[in-house]
């Protein structure tokens, strides 16, 4: 049972250039968000999906971009990796909505030079 | 829109002393309102939630958690901690909204709670 599947654990970018951060889940859930962790600053929603096909801004939209093709894959993009995007992602998901009990995965760490 | 605010960043114990840890909320109405736990280096693992009812929630591992509506309040308790229960707390509330699915949650900045022999 893999639940939440992040990848990759580690990555270094220079600025300017794009990425995708891989999310996949194996529970058939409705819900799959992203957020990034900061110091001091708790962790903070990027984008969600409440279905495929649907996807909405979070508190701190700008400069990633999210699609949801299947129910399993919630990918997100850098889109021209800054320095401030700097943090540790996290993906989680849930049966249906943000309000229920999330599963996350383990985190990327994104260090942009 | 929701805030939460957990006033210590970090907290310091004896194993087998009592716990509280602070949490407060700012939601016009009664939110959603968890606690979650992350260990080093993993993500974060839900300890209880309130959505309605009883305000005294009991959650895993042993926590439990009072809501007050009056206080604005959501404070996160256990009789006697274990070294095992070193790691950072956060508190997040999620608003209810009219289209059922949207909700976001809002987490706080968390506290990091160490356990001294």
């Amino acid at each position: 049972n893999a639940g939440v599947t992040q990848t990759p654990k580690f990555q270094v970018l220079k600025t300017g250039q794009s990425m995708t951060l891989q999310c996949a889940q194996d529970m058939n859930h409705e819900y799959m968000s992203w957020y990034r962790q900061d110091p001091g600053m708790g962790l903070r929603l990027i984008h969600y999906s409440v279905g495929a096909g649907i996807t909405d801004q979070g508190e701190v939209p700008n400069g990633y971009n999210v699609s949801r093709s299947t129910t399993e894959d919630f990918p997100l993009r850098l889109l021209s990796a800054a320095p401030s995007q700097t943090s540790v992602y996290f993906c989680a998901s849930s049966y249906r909505t943000g309000a229920e009990k999330l599963f996350f995965g383990s985190g990327t760490q994104l260090s942009v030079l | 829109a929701q805030s939460v605010t957990q006033p210590d960043i970090h907290i310091t114990v004896s194993e087998g002393a009592s716990l509280e840890l602070r949490c407060n909320y700012s939601y016009g109405a009664t939110p959603y309102l968890f606690w979650y736990v992350q260990s080093p280096g993993q993500g974060l693992q839900l300890l209880l939630k309130y959505f309605s009812g009883d305000t005294l929630v009991q959650g895993i591992k042993g926590f439990e958690a009072e809501f007050k509506r009056s206080q604005s309040s959501f404070n996160l308790r256990k009789p006697s901690v274990h070294w095992s229960d070193a790691a950072e707390y956060f508190c997040a509330v999620g608003a209810r909204v009219s289209n059922f699915g949207n909700e976001k949650l809002t987490f706080g900045t968390g506290t990091r709670l160490t356990i001294i022999p």
